[in-house]
């Protein structure tokens, strides 16, 4: 069964360094998600994607954040000068398209460590 | 998006059937009910969504009261590894794209 894909596991980074954290969404998806996950909190979402461009962000997505699909498989997210509050997982997620019967798939995640 | 309520923790014991319910009283006409689960050190997994009409799939079973307010997943057959947190989600058909997560319930499966 197709799967999305997620490098690094893991991740540990020293504050005010950049980060790219990359997925490799499934073949014929065309929405792309990113979604972190503060230890013991909720899913929380970042940004969607389609069409090479950002369909919707939240409020933590700020000018640190940005998203890219550099080619026809990989898509990443990059944080330009991390804070000890990114350190999270991070997960990507795509779906078919978007509809409200939409489903999406989730990767194993990136877990961030920043000191 | 509408918000739901589920219990914060559910046992059950395994090979029993296990009903998680969740309240969406202010469900709007547009809104579908989705179900997600995330299994421990795992990314949230798609279990199954309906709108009106009860839904079967080979994961579970979605119950969905006929005034929408309130759904029930079953997990007809719980095995140890369906111990996970399941999130009650509602989808409305005017946003695109991302889920709300809430804190979900967590489901502990007794051997």
């Amino acid at each position: 069964e197709p799967e999305v894909t997620q490098t690094p596991s893991h991740q540990v980074t020293q504050m005010g360094q950049e980060v790219i954290l990359r997925c490799v969404p499934i073949s014929n998806h065309l929405y792309f998600y990113w979604y972190r996950q503060i230890l013991g909190q909720k899913v929380e979402f970042l940004v969607s994607f389609y069409n090479n461009e950002i369909s919707e962000k939240s409020e933590i997505f700020d000018d640190q954040f940005s998203v890219e699909r550099p080619d026809g498989s990989n898509f990443t997210l990059k944080i330009r000068s991390t804070k000890l509050e990114d350190s999270a997982m991070y997960f990507c997620a795509s779906s078919e398209w978007v509809a409200v019967k939409e489903t999406q798939y989730f990767g194993p995640g990136t877990r961030l460590l920043v000191l | 998006d509408a918000k739901t309520t589920q219990p914060n923790s559910m046992e059950s014991n395994e090979e029993e059937p296990v009903h998680l319910p969740c309240n969406h009283s202010t469900i709007s006409g547009t809104d579908y009910i989705h179900w997600y689960r995330q299994l421990p050190s795992q990314g949230p997994e798609y279990v199954i969504h309906g709108l009106t009409s009860n839904v079967n799939n080979r994961m579970a079973s979605l119950a969905i009261a006929e005034d929408r307010k309130s759904s029930t997943l079953i997990l007809h057959r719980a095995t140890l590894r369906d111990a996970a947190v399941y999130y009650c989600i509602l989808r409305d058909g005017a946003v695109q794209g991302k889920l709300t997560f809430g804190t979900g319930t967590r489901l502990t499966i007794i051997p």
